[in-house]
């Protein structure tokens, strides 16, 4: 089974602080992702990487970065945490090979800003 | 750019009845992924079933189903015999087989559906 582990399942940081959420997954897909999830909003895609020091933005980039030095591990980096950056971060994986395409989440982290 | 929306955002259905959830997306596109994922309160979110766009067959996963209407830009899920284990925020999600950088593309998510299941 595909596995994907997220480094914390709550977080508490507070505001101006650097935050690092971490992701790893074990099943060498070269697709890596970072979603927020708001109640009402649904997931959003912050970031993805398609290769290592490979990153492309997602539809809500602002105030986040990202990095990827290993295939298997990608970082979603708060630079200087705000309270409106509270929220649930899902990481996700998928494979180029096959035919299937489908996206395996890890468990998330919720973060809180105070 | 792809929008996807639930217009349910609660469904409520008695154990072991059947119940559809309804979603809607508009695109440009003629081919593209489709999918339905669920989460179980405080767990992993997991893919139910998926559909490619150019299959006119609409996807079965045992108990669960979809009605795929390509012109109609909709995508209902279907649950029949529900349980209790069903009981989770479903979401639609909208994918592009165009790729916009190296072979990858995130999903979009419709806003989801709170599904309750009666006893």
């Amino acid at each position: 089974d595909v596995k994907v582990t997220q480094s914390s399942r709550y977080l508490v940081k507070r505001t101006g602080e650097k935050v690092f959420l971490e992701c790893v997954q074990d099943m060498d897909h070269e697709n890596m992702f970072w979603y927020r999830q708001d109640p009402g909003l649904g997931l959003r895609l912050i970031y993805f990487s398609y290769d290592v020091k490979m990153k492309e933005k997602g539809d809500i980039p602002e105030g986040y970065s990202v990095s990827r030095e290993k295939k298997e591990r990608f970082s979603l980096i708060l630079e200087s945490a705000s309270t409106n950056q509270t929220s649930m971060y899902l990481c996700a994986s998928s494979s180029l090979r096959g035919t299937t395409d489908t996206q395996y989440f890890g468990p998330g982290t919720r973060l809180t800003v105070l | 750019a792809q929008t996807v929306t639930q217009s349910q955002p609660e469904m409520s259905v008695q154990e072991a009845e059947t119940v559809t959830l309804s979603c809607t997306y508009d695109t440009s596109e003629s081919d593209y992924y489709l999918f339905w994922y669920k989460q179980p309160p405080s767990r992993q979110m997991i893919l139910v079933i998926r559909q490619e766009a150019y299959k006119q067959q609409n996807a079965t996963e045992n108990r669960f189903s979809v009605n795929f209407q390509k012109a109609a830009k909709s995508f209902s899920l279907k649950i029949s015999d529900s349980q209790l284990g069903d009981a989770a925020m479903y979401f639609c999600a909208y994918r592009s087989t165009m790729y916009s950088g190296g072979g990858a593309d995130g999903l979009t998510f419709g806003k989801g559906t709170h599904l309750i299941i009666q006893p």
